[in-house]
């Protein structure tokens, strides 16, 4: 069953601690990104990556790392940095094919919350 | 960047009416326009796209247009029902990147 998978779904952490989220892609796409979505907000990308060994920095990318180092996998680490963390986060994926009109291909995301 | 403003941030309509949301951007160099539907708890969807040399697109009870020399696109839906109840994002794309606009709620009441 192809897809995205996002872990964990939910996830606790106190502030000044780093958290890593997952997201695992057996579609074979190339390109990889992440979004983080609030109340009231749309979408904002935060780190997209198109191959392997190579990621650019989204809009919000402060605060934030990500690695790329399996085409299937691009981890997500929050930093004690990021001032305000609580958030859902979305990873997706696109075929690089069609990298410049193509569909997003969401997970089912994270929701973290800093106590 | 890329700016997308959308509008309006809540609809409500009685089943079997007509919605409509509006989007601007501002990158003329943006040419993909998609809209996504996220209902409540899930990921978001795409339920139409269009590209930047048609002028509209339709897809059974959805449609949508877009004006470049205005810069603005819009999602239609007719004969909405209950299951249409959704936050609904339009974006815009360039080079791989999309932005996307705040999201309108619409509410379809039986």
């Amino acid at each position: 069953d192809g897809g995205i998978t996002q872990s964990p779904k939910y996830l606790f952490r106190k502030e000044g601690q780093n958290v890593t989220l997952s997201c695992e892609q057996n579609l074979n796409h190339d390109a990889m990104y992440w979004y983080r979505q609030d109340p009231g907000q749309g979408l904002r990308l935060i780190y997209y990556s198109q191959i392997v060994n190579d990621f650019q920095k989204g809009d919000i990318a402060e605060g934030y790392s990500v690695s790329r180092e399996k085409k299937e996998s691009f981890p997500l680490t929050v930093t004690s940095a990021q001032k305000n963390p609580t958030a859902f986060y979305l990873c997706a994926s696109r075929l690089t094919s069609t990298f410049n009109t193509g569909e997003l291909f969401f997970g089912e995301g994270s929701r973290l919350t800093v106590l | 960047g890329e700016n997308v403003e959308q509008h309006p941030s809540t609809l409500s309509v009685q089943e079997g009416d007509s919605a409509v949301i509006k989007c601007t951007y501002s990158d003329s160099a943006s040419n993909y326009f998609p809209w996504y539907k996220q209902e409540l708890g899930k990921r978001p969807q795409l339920i139409i796209d269009i590209r930047s040399n048609v002028g509209e697109k339709k897809d059974q009870r959805i449609a949508v247009t877009l004006n470049k020399t205005a810069k603005h696109f819009s999602l239609h839906i007719t004969e909405t029902q209950p299951e249409d109840s959704a936050v609904y994002f339009c974006a815009a794309s360039n080079a791989g990147k999309s932005t996307f606009g705040d999201g309108t709620t619409l509410t379809v009441k039986p």
